[in-house]
């Protein structure tokens, strides 16, 4: 079972910030967080991912609380081409396996 | 150009005749992974490998074979497919196992089985 929880679907207009939360309340203190995302049936694409500390990259930004139970993906200024499905993913083991949940649906309207 | 390389992209099928879906990766990977995608289901894992002569199940193995002769190539095999095969697939290859930020994905293949 995925251990992240994520609403369904957001919108957000096209040149504004999309920020995309993801639940986490049981991660443990050596569990990464990892976003990836999936346009439209595409292979899913590594976003970000972090520990404990913010993270940016040239994609997005990370947000991660203190308490690490929660965080908060930023695309700083979103274009019709970031519609997709993102997926928040805490790893289980050292299998390498991915849980993917039912991800949030971002659609960016222009 | 560094990717992942699954054929074919698209491929229609009857129930139990034998195929073989190629997923060849250039860029040294250890770690190769199959997924399935569901509506409502989501990504799930069939097979993994971690290394060359190296393979084991993930959650859904059942009705599939995978092998690892070499490490580029990671080729899924269904030996007699039945119609709740019929899935969108996904091959994935990453450096090592356990560095989730490497992971690179195949464009996947649109199996259908009649």
């Amino acid at each position: 079972d995925a251990k992240t929880t994520q609403p369904p679907s957001m919108d957000c207009a096209e040149g504004r910030a999309a920020n995309l939360p993801c639940n986490h309340s049981t991660i443990s203190g050596n569990e990464y967080v990892y976003w990836y995302r999936q346009i439209h049936s595409q292979g899913p694409q590594y976003i970000i991912h972090g520990l404990k500390n913010n993270e940016t990259n040239e994609m997005a930004s990370l947000i991660i609380t203190e308490d690490r139970k929660s965080s908060t993906l930023i695309l700083p200024h979103a274009t019709l081409r970031d519609t997709a499905v993102y997926y928040c993913i805490v790893r289980v083991d050292n299998t390498g396996k991915l849980i993917f949940g039912q991800g949030t649906t971002l659609q960016v309207k222009p | 150009e560094a990717q992942v390389t699954q054929n074919p992209r698209y491929l229609i099928t009857v129930t139990g005749k034998k195929l073989t879906v190629t997923c060849s990766q250039n860029m040294n990977h250890e770690y190769m992974s199959w997924y399935r995608q569901d509506p409502g289901l989501g990504l799930r894992q069939i097979y993994y490998s971690m290394n060359v002569e190296v393979t084991d199940k993930g959650d859904v193995p059942e009705g599939y074979k995978v092998s690892r002769k070499e490490k580029r190539n990671f080729p899924l095999i269904l030996e007699s497919p039945s119609p709740n095969q019929t899935s969108l697939y996904f091959c994935a290859s990453s450096p090592r196992s356990w560095d989730m930020s490497g992971y690179t994905f195949g464009s996947g293949t649109r199996l259908t089985v009649v």
